[in-house]
């Protein structure tokens, strides 16, 4: 089983609708990331949480510690946010390194 | 400028070919790392240096060699690579260690895709 587990693996949404990807570990962290990969291979750092809830623009992180799970939201979503979404741990003691989520591949449709 | 610059984009090199790839920020960050990413499954480290020194090697075959000439460069030296070594490579940086959460964005590049034959 994977330290680092996402659901959906993946979605198709119509555009304007609220998408909702969740994160769940298993380990003990310091920080999680949300992180969002186009097909051209770049990826973008979305999100660093360490607790609570953080907004930017459409996008909305939430973090539970104590249930060791999180969720990324996107209002009013659109074609551009099509790509994937991973989730990735850092874990307590573990040094220099994420741990990866298998990634949310999202496909937002006119 | 919060960008990670890496070339080439695109290499395609024989097996028995010397290259190299190419990694820049100009962040003023200390911590840069190289990441292997086949299709449709997550990075996964290869190394990690932080002040410049090799922190972290994951086991990686010495047909790949890293180098950190300073803070602001990161090479991958290939040589001798096999086809199952095609996969897109990516550097990353962060300002510290990534374990250290204040303010520790990691920041990647659009990656070098590479294609062995």
């Amino acid at each position: 089983k994977n330290e680092v587990e996402q659901s959906p693996q993946n979605l198709t949404a119509q555009e304007g609708e609220f998408i909702t990807i969740n994160c769940s570990y298993s380990v003990g962290i310091s920080a999680l990331h949300w992180l969002q990969q186009h097909p051209g291979g770049g990826i973008v750092s979305l999100f660093m949480l360490s607790s609570g809830k953080k907004k930017h623009g459409r996008l909305i992180a939430t973090i539970n510690i104590q249930e060791k799970h999180s969720s990324l939201h996107i209002t009013a979503s659109h074609p551009r946010d099509s790509a994937v979404y991973i989730c990735a741990v850092i874990t307590a003691g573990g040094g220099n390194k994420l741990t990866f989520g298998t990634g949310t591949q999202l496909k937002v449709e006119l | 400028d919060t960008e990670v610059t890496q070339t080439p984009k695109h290499l395609v090199m024989g097996m028995t070919n010397k290259k190299s790839l190419k990694c820049e920020q100009h962040m003023g960050h200390r911590a840069m790392y190289w990441y292997k990413q086949k299709a449709k499954k997550p990075p996964e480290l290869m190394f990690v240096y932080s002040y410049e020194k090799l922190s972290i090697n994951e086991s990686v075959p010495s047909r790949f060699s890293p180098e950190c000439p300073n803070s602001s460069l990161l090479n991958l030296h290939l040589h001798a690579l096999q086809p199952e070594d095609s996969a897109l490579y990516l550097c990353a940086s962060s300002q510290g260690p990534v374990e250290r959460t204040s303010g520790n964005t990691i920041y990647f590049g659009e990656g070098s895709w590479l294609t062995v034959v």
